[in-house]
């Protein structure tokens, strides 16, 4: 069975900042992993997946996370935060070879950046 | 586009009362989903329905019934209302294959209270 623990529920930073939100996962099979974003009062969106390919993944908005297979980890970093960023963040992980390729949920890290 | 959207947004139950909680997406996806999200949980998969005329239990469907109505229409209902289901639920869309393998879409969610 598969499963995702962020190591902390929350992180406190300073704008202009970095930070780095941890994510490992256990799966016995190759697996597909990604990053949600879940502003104030507001549903999930996609950050940034990775599928194949580079273990180098960047979205639209600076962030950009790493996947190590070797360490089963695929951490979220960001080189300067904003008050912006201000927000609850999932990892999940998906094993392809499973039916519906469903999707396992860690349980959060919010991400509080303070001026 | 309005992408995918649940109504009600907040709901107050007693217990032993039932309701169904609504979600249309016009994005004509394939797959829908109902996760609940509880603090320090993440999200957990209630049912989902890999296309028109599917459904399928997932992590945590105790309590909890599902209809496809059509490819636009996905419903879940709570036939005699817990304090236990106190919770904010969910509702997801992706083309297909599952929210693992393809980008899944969220909407705003219904926040739902049995006293």
């Amino acid at each position: 069975a598969q499963s995702v623990t962020q190591l902390d529920s929350q992180v406190p930073v300073f704008e202009e900042a970095p930070v780095e939100l941890r994510c490992n996962y256990s799966s016995s099979v190759s697996v597909y992993l990604f990053w949600y974003v879940q502003y104030p009062n507001q549903g999930l969106q996609l950050l940034l997946k990775y599928l194949s390919g580079s273990t180098l993944v960047e979205s639209i908005n600076g962030f950009e996370a790493e996947f190590n297979k070797s360490q089963t980890s695929f951490h979220l970093r960001k080189p300067s935060v904003h008050i912006s960023d201000t927000a609850e963040y999932f990892c999940a992980v998906s094993d392809y070879g499973g039916s519906q390729g469903n999707l396992i949920f860690g349980k959060g890290t919010k991400l509080s950046v303070k001026p | 586009n309005a992408g995918v959207t649940q109504t009600p947004k907040f709901q107050v139950l007693k217990t032993g009362q039932s309701m169904t909680l609504q979600c249309a997406q016009d994005m004509n996806h394939n797959s829908m989903y109902w996760y609940r999200q509880d603090p320090g949980m993440g999200l957990r998969l209630i049912y989902y329905s890999a296309s028109e005329g599917t459904t399928d239990k997932g992590e945590v469907p105790n309590g909890y019934n599902v209809s496809r109505l059509n490819k636009r229409e996905f419903s879940l209902r709570l036939e005699s209302a817990a304090p236990s289901q106190t919770s904010v639920y969910f509702c997801a869309s992706s083309y297909g294959g599952g929210p693992g393998l393809t980008e899944a879409f969220f909407g705003q969610g219904t926040r739902l209270t049995v006293v």
